[in-house]
């Protein structure tokens, strides 16, 4: 398998359930970061990993845990969201910070 | 308040004409600037890239144009073609904020046969 793969693609959640989401890249990049989109707002950068340490958290909630156990995996551990937080979920890698390259997304809905 | 705009929600073009998107920024520290392309239920897909030192870059049907006296960027496609049918996106980063993209709200493109 090649570039950016993420699991689930869509996934339907309460708020008091517990989810994780899942990020792999096969490009060998040394960097990996999350993503909000939500609907008619830009990219919103959630988290970055550069070697597997975060670097970046850009005022993320709490209920919202990153985990990247290799510089090749990205997960995203989710609990007790809201229904605003029910958004489609990016993932990306790069090398260096340049160019990123971005999986198909994660569609959450938060009932 | 946002770094980086993309003032045209959306765009309508006739197949085999031009399409221009456009993009403005407003951190005059941004030196590197990319397009990514978007199609429904797939994640952003790289497109084109400048580096602020040039203020052109093509890379086939793709023209990038920056005016960096303007904070100004643009995408050209020509001739357009039914497939180009997407959501753009422009994104622009500084060396000195660890090369961190920040995107505009993006602008969907739509070529009619």
């Amino acid at each position: 398998e090649t570039g950016v793969t993420q699991t689930p693609r869509h996934l339907v959640m309460g708020m008091t359930n517990k989810k994780s989401l899942k990020c792999e890249q096969h490009l060998g990049h040394n960097a990996m970061y999350w993503y909000k989109q939500s609907a008619k707002k830009p990219l919103e950068l959630m988290f970055v990993y550069n070697f597997k340490e975060q670097t970046e958290n850009n005022s993320v909630p709490s209920r919202f845990s990153p985990e990247c156990p290799n510089s090749s995996h990205l997960f995203l551990h989710l609990h007790t969201l809201q229904p605003e937080d029910s958004a489609l979920y990016l993932c990306a890698s790069s090398q260096d910070h340049h160019e990123q390259y971005f999986g198909p997304g994660t569609r959450l809905t938060v009932t | 308040d946002q770094q980086v705009k993309q003032n045209s929600p959306s765009l309508s073009v006739q197949e085999g004409r031009i399409s221009i998107l456009n993009c403005d920024y407003t951190n005059s520290m941004f030196d590197y600037f990319l397009w990514y392309k978007k199609y429904p239920a797939e994640g952003p897909t790289f497109l084109i890239s400048i580096s602020s030192i040039k203020d052109k870059n093509e890379d086939g049907r793709f023209t990038v144009f920056l005016n960096k006296s303007a904070k100004h960027l643009s995408l050209h496609i020509v001739p357009s073609q039914p497939g180009d049918s997407a959501v753009y996106f422009c994104a622009a980063s500084a060396r000195n904020a660890g090369n961190m993209l920040t995107f505009g709200g993006g602008t969907r493109l739509m070529v009619k046969p």
